[in-house]
């Protein structure tokens, strides 16, 4: 029962650099997301997707891509990373998004961006 | 613009006692708040979830309340142990909007002293 899945579970950057955020999930769910978490703030939505082949802008998108070509897997992209994007980072995925659909989430990645 | 406050940064409650965590909220009109619990390094875990037309909802230890004329949610944890230190964090989504739409608190840091 693996649930959420995340990859990396840490990651250094430069400025400029470019990486790729995992998150994998083996319970079917049709919605997934993907959030930052920064001190003294709440978790915010970065980007979501509604099933396989869609992806939809969340509260904080600038600076970032998602693709879901499988609906098992979930991408966060940063094409040149700032030191803004210093977080961090949780997918999480749900069966629907109706009311009471609670979120299931991955252990989090920690990205540092120098 | 719409606020949520969860009542402090940190909670420091006597083992055996009842903690209390205080959810805030302004300019909203929730149609549903979730309550989950975050371990350092960890990601959320969903606890309990209460509608608006609901007054009180219990799972074992725990109890939340929505007073949704006073704008605030209660969360209880009955007979603490020092196995309930955690992060509690509030979310909120407003009618009509499911998942995609919700907010999360700042959170509480709560902390059970043997």
């Amino acid at each position: 029962n693996a649930g959420v899945t995340q990859t990396p579970k840490f990651r250094v950057l430069k400025t400029g650099q470019s990486m790729t955020l995992l998150c994998a999930q083996d319970m079917n769910h049709e919605y997934m997301y993907w959030y930052r978490q920064d001190p003294g703030m709440g978790l915010r939505l970065i980007h979501y997707s509604v099933g396989e082949g869609t992806t939809a802008k969340g509260e904080v998108p600038d600076g970032y891509n998602v693709s879901r070509l499988k609906k098992q897997n979930f991408l966060l992209g940063l094409e040149s990373a700032a030191p803004s994007q210093t977080s961090v980072y949780f997918c999480a995925s749900s069966y629907g998004t109706g009311v009471g659909e609670k979120l299931f989430f991955g252990s989090g990645t920690q990205l540092s961006v120098l | 613009s719409q606020k949520i406050e969860q009542n402090s940064e940190a909670l420091n409650i006597q083992e055996g006692k009842t903690a209390t965590l205080t959810c805030n909220y302004t300019n909203y009109s929730p149609a549903y708040l979730q309550w989950y619990r975050q371990d350092p390094g960890r990601g959320p875990v969903f606890l309990l979830l209460i509608r608006e037309n609901e007054k009180e909802k219990r799972k074992e230890r725990l109890k939340v309340t929505f007073d949704t004329t006073l704008k605030q949610s209660l969360f209880h944890i009955t007979a603490s142990q020092p196995a309930d230190s955690a992060t509690y964090l509030c979310a909120l989504s407003i009618s009509n909007f499911g998942n995609e739409k919700l907010t999360f608190g700042t959170g509480t840091r709560l902390t059970i002293i043997p």
